[in-house]
Order: C-alpha cells, then structure tokens, then sequence
C-alpha cells in the first residue's frame, strides 16, 4: 500500500543551525501538509500546499519556515534558523484532493534542538 | 479558533471488553471530522472520515458516529485486543485545509 516517507527519523542539531525536512509524498496526491507536535501537546497545523504554492499557513509559520516542492516526488520543509522551541515531531501528510479527504500521514521526523 | 477535545485522556481495559471515547468539536463552520490511530514510532493511520450528521462508520471492530449539531463524536471498539493499544486522535476540518486535533486518547489493552 502506498505511503508517505521522511527522512530523516531524527534529527539534532544546534540553536541558529538550519534543518531541512524531507518528505516523499504518495506518488498521484496533489496536496501536501506539515504538522508538528511539540512534547505532551497537540498535533499542530503548520501549512499546506498545492500546485507548487502555499494554500494556508497557520500562525506558527513564520519567516523562518520555508516549504518547497523540489521536484515531482520531494515535498521539504526548511527552517532558516532553528529555536529551541522548534523541538517538536514534525509529520508531513498527502491527499489526493482538499476538502473532506482522508490525509495520510507519515511517521514523522524528531527534531531536538539544543 | 477551533477547539477539539477528547475524553477520556487515557483509559485502561481488560482484554474483550468493549470500550468507546468522545472527541468534541465546535459545531459552526464545521466541514469534517477525522479519526487517527497512532502508535508510537508509526504513522498515523487513517480510520474514518465523516461529513454528515448522523454518519456511521465501520471498519471491523472499530466504529464511529457523528453529532455535527451538538459537535461530538463517538469512537467505539468492540471486544478490544492488546493489538487495539494505541492513541485515538480526532481532528476537525472547517473549510480550509487544516485539520485540527485533539490532544487524543490513549487505550491500553491488556491481555
């Protein structure tokens, strides 16, 4: 069965540094999302996007976040310069189209900022 | 800002025994709402999503029903396995893109 991939699983890296996120999105779906979940609190919207721009973006999503379709298979999620704060799980999702369709999720990458 | 609630936070149960847990959300500009289940170090998978007033949704021993006027939902298993062990996530969709979860509920089944 098809599925969403990221890479990578787990990710440390220093205050100010900038992490890329990847993520493989199921092959024919043509809306991508990102999620994060910092420790012992809620799944949180960060941004969606489809046909190679932005749909929605939450408040969380500043200037320092960045998305980015690199090619027709790769869906990444930049961060200029990490904050301790950004220490969350970050999950990326897929769906084939918007409104009322299932979005599949992958397993997520840890990211640990010190 | 929607709010989504789950209840209970965490429930422990005896193999077999048939268990159900609320997710609430807020009834206006409500489009649909979604069912995860997550285990650790998993994606989360997909169970049901429902749009109408009045949905039922089967998937095995797990079931689900929709109250979009009074903004609740219900998520049942029936005779619960240790495989059944997991955290529950609801999410509402309102009519834009983002879902927006609740914080879960989290089922223990032992055996």
């Amino acid at each position: 069965e098809p599925e969403v991939t990221q890479t990578p699983s787990h990710q440390v890296t220093q205050m100010g540094q900038e992490v890329i996120l990847r993520c493989v999105p199921i092959s024919n779906h043509l809306y991508f999302y990102w999620y994060r979940q910092i420790l012992g609190q809620k799944v949180e919207f960060l941004v969606s996007f489809y046909n190679n721009e932005i749909s929605e973006k939450s408040e969380i999503f500043d200037d320092q976040f960045s998305v980015e379709r690199p090619d027709g298979s790769n869906f990444t999620l930049k961060i200029r310069s990490t904050k301790l704060e950004d220490s969350a799980m970050y999950f990326c999702a897929s769906s084939e189209r918007m409104l009322g369709e299932t979005q599949y999720f992958g397993p997520g990458t840890r990211l640990l900022v010190l | 800002i929607l709010n989504v609630e789950q209840s209970p936070q965490s429930l422990h149960v005896q193999e077999g025994d048939s268990t159900n847990f609320t997710c609430s959300f807020p009834s206006s500009n409500f489009y649909a709402l979604h069912w995860y289940r997550w285990e650790t170090a998993k994606s989360p998978e997909a169970l049901f999503v429902m749009t109408l007033n009045g949905d039922e949704k089967k998937k095995g021993r797990i079931s689900a029903t929709l109250n979009t006027k009074e903004g609740y939902s219900y998520l049942y298993i029936k005779g619960s396995q240790p495989e059944d062990s997991a955290t529950y996530l609801c999410a509402s969709l309102g009519r834009g893109t983002a879902l927006i979860f609740g914080k879960g509920t989290t089922l223990s089944v032992s055996s």
